[in-house]
């Protein structure tokens, strides 16, 4: 079975500074890794993800995501943190050895507050 | 181009009522899916459509029913709505070429209230 944790509920940070949203995975096999944002009220969006090749994936609104194979974390980073990127962040996984080739399996969700 | 619509936005039921959320896309996808979203949960897989003709449960299916139209629409059902079915409907779909870096993306949800 494969499985997400998002170890932190909350994360705040000042705006300005450097953000980080840490994620973890558990598969068995090859791991492809998402980023989704959720605005309040409003569906999920799609902000990056993490197939093969280099371990810097880099996504919208200049967010980036570090794949680390030997920690299995796919932490999401950004430079310089705004305001306008307060929100809900949600990481997903999915292998070639889910069950349902299609199935994403997402973690619990991270609250980010950018504080002026 | 819409994307992907979901109606109604927000509904209340009292326990043991039916409905039907509807879902569209306009994006020519295969696959079609709807999660719930619970508190502290992240979102879980109801069921979802790998394209038109199809469908299979995701992870928590009990209480739930989908048609798939055609290939936009995918409705899921509530026969006896009770009130653990309380929750954020989310409707989404991907392009469902089979490939596992695909993807999803996300209608802006139905909020169900059950009394």
């Amino acid at each position: 079975a494969q499985s997400v944790a998002q170890p932190e509920d909350q994360v705040n940070v000042a705006e300005g500074n450097p953000l980080t949203v840490k994620c973890t995975y558990s598969v068995s096999g090859n791991p492809y890794l998402f980023w989704y944002v959720q605005y309040p009220n409003r569906g999920l969006q799609f902000l990056l993800k993490y197939i093969t090749g280099d371990n810097l994936v880099k996504g919208s609104y200049g967010f980036e995501a570090e794949f680390n194979k030997s920690q299995t974390s796919f932490h999401l980073k950004k430079p310089s943190a705004l305001v306008s990127d307060s929100a809900l962040y949600f990481c997903a996984v999915r292998s070639f050895s889910s069950g349902s080739a299609r199935q994403l399996t997402f973690g619990s969700g991270t609250q980010l507050t950018v504080l002026p | 181009n819409a994307g992907v619509t979901q109606t109604p936005k927000f509904q209340v039921l009292k326990t043991g009522q039916s409905m039907t959320l509807q879902c569209a896309q306009d994006m020519n996808h295969n696959s079609m899916y709807w999660y719930r979203q619970d508190p502290g949960m992240g979102l879980r897989l109801i069921y979802y459509s790998a394209s038109e003709g199809t469908t299979d449960k995701g992870e928590v299916p009990n209480g739930y029913n989908v048609s798939r139209l055609n290939k936009r629409e995918f409705s899921l059902r509530l026969e006896s709505a009770a009130p653990s079915q309380t929750s954020v409907y989310f409707c989404a779909s991907s392009r469902g070429l089979g490939g596992l870096q695909e993807t999803q993306y996300f209608g802006p949800g139905t909020r169900l209230l059950v009394l």
